[in-house]
């Protein structure tokens, strides 16, 4: 069965410091992938995904993350981070062998950006 | 276009009894997913209703249904609640067909069960 792993629960940052997000699945069979954002008392707000073609996918709010695939990552990057941007991020997969759109999350990561 | 609406946005039941959570998705919408978040088990998937057929159930119990309606609507039903019920349920909807569309979330129901 298809799983997604964020093995950083909270990542801490100064303000204007770039920062990585980590995202491992598990299986090698065809995925779309997907980062959602979450803020306090929000539901979740895509940042980016990766359905195909280039493995440098460019999201909103200056998010950007690479598909590797020998490596089943989809890390999340951002070369400078606001305060605005404390929240929690999840990585999530679709498995192209499934016909529903059932999305598989990680458990996600705690974003703290620190003045 | 309006977003995904939920309705009620917080609801407090308690032991035994029942709860229906409703849903409305973007206009043209023809997908809903429902999910629970919890501190303890993260996201998790309920079921997935695409043109009020459902495709896909997660591992939940029996108590946890839901269905869709003619004009897209979904209502989920939890009968029986037990406290580990108490939650963030999240509804997404998608245009459809394609997989690859972005699921758009609705801020949620936060239920409490006593």
């Amino acid at each position: 069965a298809q799983s997604v792993t964020q093995l950083d629960s909270q990542v801490p940052v100064f303000e204007e410091a770039p920062v990585e997000l980590r995202c491992n699945y598990s299986s090698s069979v065809s995925v779309y992938l997907f980062w959602y954002v979450q803020y306090p008392n929000q539901g979740l707000q895509l940042l980016l995904k990766y359905l195909s073609g280039s493995t440098l996918v460019k999201g909103i709010n200056g998010f950007e993350a690479e598909f590797n695939k020998s490596q089943t990552s989809f890390h999340l990057r951002k070369p400078s981070v606001h305060i605005s941007d404390t929240a929690e991020y999840f990585c999530a997969v679709s498995d192209l062998g499934d016909s529903s759109y059932k999305l598989i999350f990680g458990s996600g990561t705690r974003l703290l950006v620190r003045p | 276009k309006a977003g995904v609406t939920q309705t009620p946005r917080y609801l407090i039941k308690t032991r035994g009894q029942q709860v229906t959570l409703s849903c409305s998705p973007i206009s043209g919408h023809r997908s809903v997913s429902w999910y629970q978040q919890t501190p303890g088990q993260g996201l998790q998937f309920l079921f997935e209703y695409f043109s009020e057929t459902q495709r896909n159930k997660g591992n939940f119990p029996g108590r946890f249904s839901g269905r869709q309606f003619s004009n897209s609507r979904s209502e989920m039903n939890v009968s029986t609640l037990e406290l580990g019920d108490s939650a963030l349920y999240l509804c997404a909807s998608s245009q459809g067909p394609s997989k690859g569309e972005t699921q758009y979330f609705g801020p949620g129901t936060r239920l409490l069960v006593l």
